[in-house]
């Protein structure tokens, strides 16, 4: 398995106080991401990052900011709650300048509440 | 625009009868792979198969196998004999060289009852 942790694993927040979920790889992997898994929705992504300090928007990224300023930790951070942010969200990583190896892989996930 | 579609929203079989999860995809680009993840009720994802896009062979792993096929943009999944643990939700996701993310489907719900 791949060395991927995530912490919290669970978390319940109240509307309008901010959060932050981090992810950290021991695989050295340059590649990260943010996903977030809603029934109905699959899993869509909020940002990610391909390299210390590069980061990018994904297809759900409003709310949300990211910072990566080691190799290992991808941080996500809700400024502040909202009721729509409840969710599980996902930590990916990827090696993609190994032409051969493209798949991610997956954290155990955090299931954030808002309430 | 890339766009992953699993028509199949759940699926019902009963222990070893074979099953087929359908994926279609939508790509403008030559160069693409392909994925499927299995999320079992613990709720981990884990990654089952990779498929290049210049490469269409056909793939066996035991009871799992994966068709393939350019001309009906399609990479399909059958499980053979089916067993209770195979009881999961199963994505099939999109990479291409134009993005750096993995493009998901909404999953197809599979429940193998004894």
């Amino acid at each position: 398995d791949a060395g991927i942790t995530q912490s919290p694993r669970h978390k319940v927040t109240e509307t309008g106080t901010p959060v932050t979920l981090r992810c950290h790889q021991t695989e050295n992997h340059r590649y990260m991401y943010w996903y977030r898994q809603d029934p109905g929705h699959g899993l869509r992504l909020i940002h990610y990052s391909y390299g210390v300090k590069d980061t990018d928007k994904g297809e759900v990224s409003d709310g949300y900011s990211v910072s990566r300023s080691k190799t290992e930790d991808f941080l996500l951070t809700l400024e502040s709650a909202t009721s729509s942010q409840t969710s599980v969200y996902f930590c990916a990583i990827s090696e993609v300048a190994r032409r051969s190896s493209y798949e991610q892989y997956f954290g155990p996930g955090t299931r954030l509440t808002v309430t | 625009a890339q766009k992953v579609t699993q028509a199949q929203t759940e699926i019902s079989v009963v222990e070893k009868e074979d099953v087929t999860l359908d994926c279609v995809y939508e790509t403008r680009d030559t160069t693409y792979y392909l994925f499927w993840y299995k999320q079992p009720p613990s709720g981990e994802l884990v990654f089952l198969i990779r498929r290049n896009s210049f490469d269409e062979q056909n793939e066996i792993s035991g009871r799992y196998s994966w068709n393939f096929q350019k001309s009906t943009s399609s990479f399909n999944f059958t499980i053979t004999a089916s067993q209770v643990v195979d009881s999961a939700v199963y994505f099939c996701a999109l990479f291409s060289n134009s993005g750096y993310a993995l493009n998901f489907g909404k999953g197809t719900s599979l429940l193998v009852t004894p």
